[in-house]
C-alpha cells in the first residue's frame, strides 16, 4: 500500500493566521482527499484534491478557507486560512491506491492544529 | 453515498470473538462496504472491504446480509491492541461518508 507522510505532525496558531499542511505519497496516485476530524468526532470530507485542476470542494468547504495546491502526482497541500478556534482539529490526507483492489483508501498520520 | 449508522460502543473479551454491526440500509447496487479502524487519532487503517460476497482477509472477516443493508465485522480473536474505533462507510464513488464510528473497547 501506498505510505504518506504529512508535515506538520502538529501545531499550535494563533486565531487569524494561516497553516499549510503538506501531504506526500511514496507513489504517483491518481486521487487525494482531505478529511478534518473534530474532537471526538468522526472524519468529514473537506474536498477532492485533483492533479492540473481546480479541488472540489463538499458542501460548508469553501476554497477561500481552504485552499488546496495538487501540482504533481504525489503532493497535496491544505491551507487554513484565516483560522479560528473552531478549526481546531486533525486534518488527514488519504489516497487511492491505483494498485489496490476496488478503491480502499490509504490515510495519512494526520495533522493536529490548535488554535489559540 | 449510503449512510450508515453503529452503535456508539463496544467491549469484547480479550480472544473473543467481536463482532462489529453497521447499517447501511440506503446502500445502492454499486457501492462497496468499507471498514477501517482508528487507533489513538492516527490516520485511519484499512481493513476490509466488500460488494455482496463475505470477505475474509488476515485481519477480519466481513458478512453482508444478502438484502446489502447492513453487514458485521468480525474480528475471529479479539486482542487489547484492537481496541480501537472502528467505521464502515458505504461507497461507490471513492469519496467516503463516515459514520460515527464504534468505541470498541477489548478487555483482559
Amino acid at each position: 500500500s501506498a505510505v504518506i507522510s504529512q508535515k506538520p505532525s502538529r501545531d499550535i496558531c494563533q486565531r487569524g493566521t494561516s497553516l499549510t499542511i503538506q501531504c506526500q505519497v511514496d507513489s504517483q496516485v491518481t486521487m487525494m482527499f482531505w478529511y478534518r476530524q473534530q474532537p471526538g468526532q468522526s472524519l468529514t470530507l473537506i474536498a477532492t484534491a485533483n492533479q492540473g485542476s481546480e479541488a472540489t470542494y463538499e458542501s460548508g468547504f469553501v476554497i477561500d478557507k481552504f485552499p488546496i495546491s495538487r501540482p504533481n502526482l504525489t503532493f497535496s497541500t491544505l491551507t487554513v486560512s484565516n483560522m479560528s478556534p473552531e478549526d481546531s482539529s486533525i486534518y488527514l490526507c488519504s489516497v487511492v491506491d491505483p494498485l489496490a483492489g476496488a478503491g480502499e483508501q490509504y490515510f495519512g498520520p494526520g495533522t493536529r492544529l490548535t488554535v489559540t | 453515498d449510503a449512510k450508515t449508522t453503529q452503535p456508539t460502543s463496544m467491549d469484547c473479551a480479550e480472544g473473543r470473538a467481536a463482532n462489529l454491526p453497521c447499517n447501511h440500509s440506503t446502500i445502492s447496487g454499486n457501492e462497496y462496504v468499507y471498514w477501517y479502524r482508528q487507533i489513538h487519532s492516527q490516520g485511519p487503517q484499512y481493513i476490509i472491504h466488500g460488494l455482496k460476497n463475505n470477505e475474509t482477509n488476515e485481519m477480519a472477516s466481513l458478512i453482508i446480509t444478502e438484502d446489502r443493508k447492513s453487514s458485521t465485522l468480525i474480528l475471529p480473536h479479539a486482542t487489547l491492541r484492537d481496541t480501537a474505533v472502528y467505521y464502515c462507510a458505504a461507497s461507490g464513488t471513492y469519496k467516503y461518508i463516515f459514520g460515527t464510528g464504534t468505541r470498541l473497547k477489548v478487555l483482559a
